[in-house]
Formats: structure tokens, C-alpha cells, sequence
């Protein structure tokens, strides 16, 4: 299995501030021949369900604000919040599908306000 | 856009088995994939396989090789996750999500980008 490992487990920041999630798998998931990362970030609030905020490690997902961005190559990846909301606490979540034998998740990041 | 709707909450007793159901709108290609992820209190969120609907095709967690059947119905268009055996720790909210795929290699998949608005099944005595 590909373990996905996250930090912080937890993050409180100011409303306005920059937020950043680490994403770290144990192999990598760059996919030489088309040069693509398969990773992507999920947000979990309570009640709905998980939302795809980035796929391809980088590539926002149409409605998504574009305070929102993905980074990175190979094994690191960093989800990065530019000016927190309110509306952004949620739990974090990143996710590859490089091998499906299985599609894992990180443990998840709880994002609150400071 | 694919929309996903899932069957209401499920109130099992150990050792029995549930059924969960997930209508797709439609899907936007024949590489179309449901996948079946679930949320436990407290817990991450955890995958239990695909089902390509096109072909009937399956891969499952090797955690629910066993345990778990995803199935289409007579349209293809619904989906059934069938979960056996149940344990107290497979009370959670069961969600379906659809991905597109690709044909780099046989079951490449991609993200997640809809999904379902789950299903609590919860597990008691």
C-alpha cells in the first residue's frame, strides 16, 4: 500500500492568514509517461459530503476559490489556504490513486481559527 | 455533471449484512468508476473498492476482500454496496463517489469529484 502521512494533525489559524497541510506518500506517485501526480485534496465539513478541491496535485476544480492551491512532485505535496475564511474550517484530507490496489487517504488535517 | 443519490440510513445488528444503493444521473464516459468510501466517528476516511458500471468490473480493499460486493442493478445506472458480516467498528456514513479513468494501464482512475450524500449505517445490538 501507498501510506499517505499528513501534517500538522491539527492547525489553527488566523482569519486572513496562511494555512499549509503537508502531504507526504511513501512511494512516489509521478507517473513518468504522461508526467502527472495523482494526488488530490479533499474537505470534509460536518454533515456533507467529502469535496475535491484539487486533483493532479495542482489542478483547482472549477468553483473551487482560488485561495485554494496544491504544490509539489513525487512524494511531497502541500495544500496552501493564502487568506483563511471562516468557511474553510474543515478536516483536509489528500488522497492518491497512482495505485488503486488500495486508493488511500492521509489521516486528515483538522483546520480551525485561531 | 454526474449526480449521485444514495439510499437513507441503515440500523444493523452484528454479524448481519447491509445494502446500500447509489443512483447515478448518468455517467460521462464508459471509463466511468463508483467508488465506495466510508467515514467512521472519529476516523479518516477509509476506501472499500471500485465498481467500473460499463463492464461490472471490481476492485476491492484487500481490509474488505471477503466482506464487501458492489454490484449494478438491472439499469446500470444504480449501484449496490453490499457489506457482510458486520462489526460494531463498520458503523460509519458510507458514501459513493464518481471518478473519471483513463487507459494508461487497466484501472487507472482519478480523483473523486462527486459524490454522494451518504448513508449512515450504524451497527448495534
Amino acid at each position: 500500500d501507498i501510506v499517505m502521512t499528513q501534517s500538522p494533525d491539527s492547525l489553527a489559524v488566523s482569519l486572513g492568514e496562511r494555512a499549509s497541510i503537508n502531504c507526504k506518500s511513501s512511494r512516489s506517485v509521478l507517473y513518468n509517461t504522461n508526467n502527472k501526480n495523482y494526488l488530490a485534496w479533499y474537505q470534509l465539513k460536518p454533515g456533507q459530503p467529502p469535496r475535491l478541491l484539487i486533483s493532479w496535485a495542482s489542478a483547482r476544480e472549477s468553483g473551487v476559490p482560488d485561495r485554494f492551491s496544491g504544490s509539489g512532485s513525487g512524494t511531497d505535496f502541500t495544500l496552501t489556504i493564502s487568506s483563511l475564511q471562516a468557511e474553510d474550517v474543515a478536516v483536509y484530507y489528500c488522497q492518491q490513486y497512482y495505485s488503486t490496489v488500495p486508493i488511500t487517504f492521509g489521516q486528515g488535517t483538522r483546520l480551525e481559527i485561531k | 455533471q454526474v449526480q449521485l443519490v444514495q439510499s437513507g440510513a441503515e440500523v444493523k445488528k452484528p454479524g448481519a449484512s447491509v445494502r446500500v444503493s447509489c443512483k447515478a444521473s448518468a455517467y460521462t464516459s464508459t471509463d466511468y468508476y463508483i467508488h465506495w468510501v466510508r467515514h467512521a466517528p472519529g476516523q479518516g476516511l477509509e476506501w472499500l473498492g471500485w465498481i467500473k458500471p460499463n463492464s461490472g468490473g471490481t476492485n476491492y480493499a484487500l481490509n474488505f476482500q471477503g466482506r464487501v460486493t458492489m454490484t449494478t442493478g438491472t439499469s446500470i445506472s444504480t449501484i449496490y454496496m453490499e457489506l457482510s458480516s458486520l462489526r460494531f467498528d463498520d458503523t460509519a456514513v458510507y458514501y459513493c463517489a464518481g471518478s473519471g479513468g483513463g487507459r494508461l494501464w487497466s484501472g487507472e482512475v482519478y480523483s473523486l469529484d462527486v459524490w454522494g450524500q451518504g448513508t449512515t449505517v450504524t451497527v448495534a445490538s
